[in-house]
């Protein structure tokens, strides 16, 4: 099984940097994923890491370290769309289902 | 990136009362798909993975004979909750795997469920 953290709520101010933590312990591991979901709505695929190190997409960058079992999701530039929940998702080695994390509530303000 | 719709948006409906939510595909084939429950304020929780033309795999605690699962074709599939009660109330939502792996599920818009 997957035993996933994530804080609970974040709150940054606009054009600020915010970076949301992920600690996992898991039975076997095939990529970490981060999602981002507004209220209501499903979850947008944002990154996905595989490999130790660094992956950037524009504003948003992930880093992965699978011997800490710790990662992170960096959210630069922060905009006010940016106000989110956003999820920590582990993939099984086994059998690819998907185990979320608690969900990290950023609050960007003006 | 990929499309995966779901139908309805949202449905109300009477305790004691059956309800069949869609998970559809539209621009690739999944032999697998995944239904997740959402109650407010809380994460995704699989109940139960999707195979098509064989049996619905569900995780621990959820009930099959309650939530019926059927993977009819590669790009369909429906999640039927039945004798509904305000319990079941949530926010539903599917995902699909391209068949190539990938490295990503793909969401649908989820069904907000309402059981009165």
């Amino acid at each position: 099984g997957q035993n996933i953290d994530q804080p609970t709520e974040m709150t940054a101010t606009e054009g600020a940097i915010v970076q949301i933590n992920c600690t996992y312990q898991t039975s076997g591991f095939n990529g970490l994923f981060w999602y981002q979901q507004h209220a209501g709505e499903a979850p947008t695929f944002l990154s996905y890491n595989v490999l130790d190190g660094l992956e950037e997409k524009g504003r948003f960058s992930s880093f992965l370290s699978r011997s800490k079992g710790y990662s992170y999701l960096l959210l630069k530039e922060l905009q006010m769309k940016d106000s989110a929940s956003y999820l920590c998702a582990v993939r099984d080695y086994n059998d690819y289902k998907l185990s979320f994390g608690a969900g990290t509530t950023v609050t960007v303000r003006a | 990136g990929a499309v995966v719709s779901q139908h309805p948006s949202w449905v109300i409906c009477k305790s004691g009362t059956s309800v069949k939510i869609e998970c559809r595909s539209l621009d690739f084939q999944a032999t697998t798909m995944f239904w997740y429950r959402q109650f407010p304020k809380q994460s995704l929780m699989l109940m139960a993975t999707s195979n098509e033309g064989s049996k619905a795999t569900y995780e621990q605690g959820v009930e099959k004979d309650k939530f019926l699962i059927n993977h009819a074709s590669l790009t369909l599939s429906t999640l039927t909750v039945t004798s509904a009660h305000p319990e079941d109330s949530s926010f539903y939502i599917c995902s699909a795997a391209p068949p190539s792996g990938g490295d990503t599920q793909y969401f649908g818009p989820g069904t907000r469920l309402t059981v009165l």
